[in-house]
């Protein structure tokens, strides 16, 4: 199984500039995460959709949107990308929320100059 | 909301010697708690969970970690270093956000393994 697949691995933008990362899962976990990683800080939740259909604001929502396309398809938006919003980005999936294992893909890099 | 602090951005240990790596949680209530790992290059892998079964809790690669609720504490132990757990690790405790609950991590710890 591939488990939860990224794309792109790596991206640069220009301030201003908009993109949409990819996220597939094919466990059929009902949850799925968007987490972002800055060096000292940890990983923040950015949103999340608990299932099917639903999408909540995590910690740092600002600056960014989300799709769930279906059960295996959450995508992340980025509509005016700022510098403050370099990181590595990773996608998590779970069977429920909670108390259950995350399933991480493997990471996009996102520089925006 | 939930929280967890680690203490010590970077830990450096021999190969051979004992790992301890802290992290303490904020709560009055006993959650889920769960230790990952983060190898180079990759997403996080999970270590161990703790839900209330055992105070101690085994993971993989021979780490486990003790839940002490008196001391709000789940740190992260190995009796012997091997220089493959050279990683960054991160705690994390189960938190309600809006009604469902989501995992809140600490800012995690680099694991330096010297030979």
């Amino acid at each position: 199984n591939a488990g939860v697949t990224q794309t792109p691995k790596f991206q640069v933008l220009k301030t201003g500039q908009s993109m949409t990362l990819q996220c597939a899962q094919d466990m059929n976990h009902n949850s799925m995460y968007w987490y972002r990683q800055d060096p000292g800080m940890g990983l923040r939740l950015i949103y999340y959709s608990a299932s099917e259909g639903t999408t909540d604001k995590g910690e740092v929502p600002n600056g960014y949107n989300v799709s769930r396309l279906n059960k295996r398809e959450f995508s992340l938006r980025l509509e005016s990308a700022a510098p403050s919003q370099t990181s590595v980005y990773f996608c998590a999936s779970s069977k429920q929320g909670g108390g259950e294992k995350l399933f991480f893909g493997s990471g996009t890099q996102l520089s925006v100059l | 909301a939930q929280s967890v602090t680690q203490l010590g951005s970077h830990v450096s240990v021999s190969e051979g010697a004992l790992v301890l790596l802290r992290c303490n949680y904020s709560s009055s209530v006993p959650p889920y708690l769960f230790w990952y790992v983060q190898y180079p290059n990759q997403g996080l892998q999970l270590l161990l969970k703790y839900t209330s079964a055992a105070t101690l809790v085994k993971g993989i690669n021979g780490f486990e970690a003790e839940f002490k609720k008196s001391e709000t504490s789940f740190h992260l132990t190995k009796p012997s270093a091997h220089m493959s757990d050279a990683a960054e690790y991160f705690c994390a405790v189960s938190s309600m956000n809006s009604g469902y609950s989501t995992l809140t991590f600490g800012k995690g710890t680099m694991l330096l393994v010297s030979p």
